[in-house]
């Protein structure tokens, strides 16, 4: 079964500081890694595909298959970053299924 | 386009009443789901369809009915409302399987049973 860890309930830090979000997955085949985000009294929304290998608002993640990790990174954190943050995980196959993690709320003080 | 649109936004019921959330989307998407969120558990899936007239389970799908007739529309449905059933619910839909398909989810419907 596919499982997806954040390890961090809770993340605080401060504007202009490095900023990491762990993720961490379990799954056998070949994933498809997205990270989702949830700012205060807003729809969750895609922040991020391993797929695109883009940067989004200063945001990225590499797949990692060796360590079988996501972590999101941004190297100076903004106090508007403030919000939720999921980590998901897609059977690259024939699966529409995603699977999150348990998320972390990321707090960036000013 | 309106995009997923989930109605109500709040809702208060009694143990053993039922209701439907309603979940709509306007982007001719193939896959709709839906997910509960607890603080603490992240969000959940609780029933998906990846077509009209197909649906199954998701990760949690006791208490919970679904049904797909139409493309647009995935009604999800309590049929005996419990208190652990106290949650934020979320319909999210994507045009299909793969990368290039990131779910687009709806506002959410906050429900509490009493």
């Amino acid at each position: 079964a596919q499982r997806v860890t954040q390890p961090e309930k809770l993340l605080s830090v401060f504007k202009g500081a490095p900023v990491e979000l762990k993720c961490n997955y379990s799954y056998s085949g070949s994933p498809e890694l997205f990270w989702y985000v949830q700012y205060s009294r807003q729809r969750l929304q895609l922040l991020l595909r391993h797929i695109s290998r883009e940067s989004i608002k200063g945001f990225t993640a590499d797949l990692n298959k060796g360590e079988t990790s996501f972590h999101l990174k941004k190297p100076f954190a903004q106090e508007e970053d403030s919000a939720m943050y999921y980590c998901a995980l897609r059977d690259g196959g024939s699966n529409y299924k995603l699977t999150f993690g348990k998320g972390t709320l990321l707090t960036v003080n000013p | 386009n309106a995009g997923v649109t989930q109605t109500p936004k709040f809702q208060v019921l009694k143990t053993g009443q039922s209701m439907t959330l309603q979940c709509a989307q306007d982007m001719n998407h193939e896959y709709m789901s839906w997910y509960r969120q607890d603080p603490g558990m992240g969000l959940r899936l609780i029933h998906y369809s990846v077509g009209a007239g197909i649906t199954d389970q998701g990760e949690v799908p006791n208490g919970y009915n679904v049904s797909r007739s139409t493309t647009e529309d995935f009604p999800l449905r309590l049929l005996s409302a419990a208190p652990s059933q106290t949650s934020v619910y979320f319909c999210a839909s994507s045009p299909g399987r793969g990368g290039n398909s990131p779910l687009h989810f709806g506002n959410g419907t906050r429900l509490t049973v009493t």
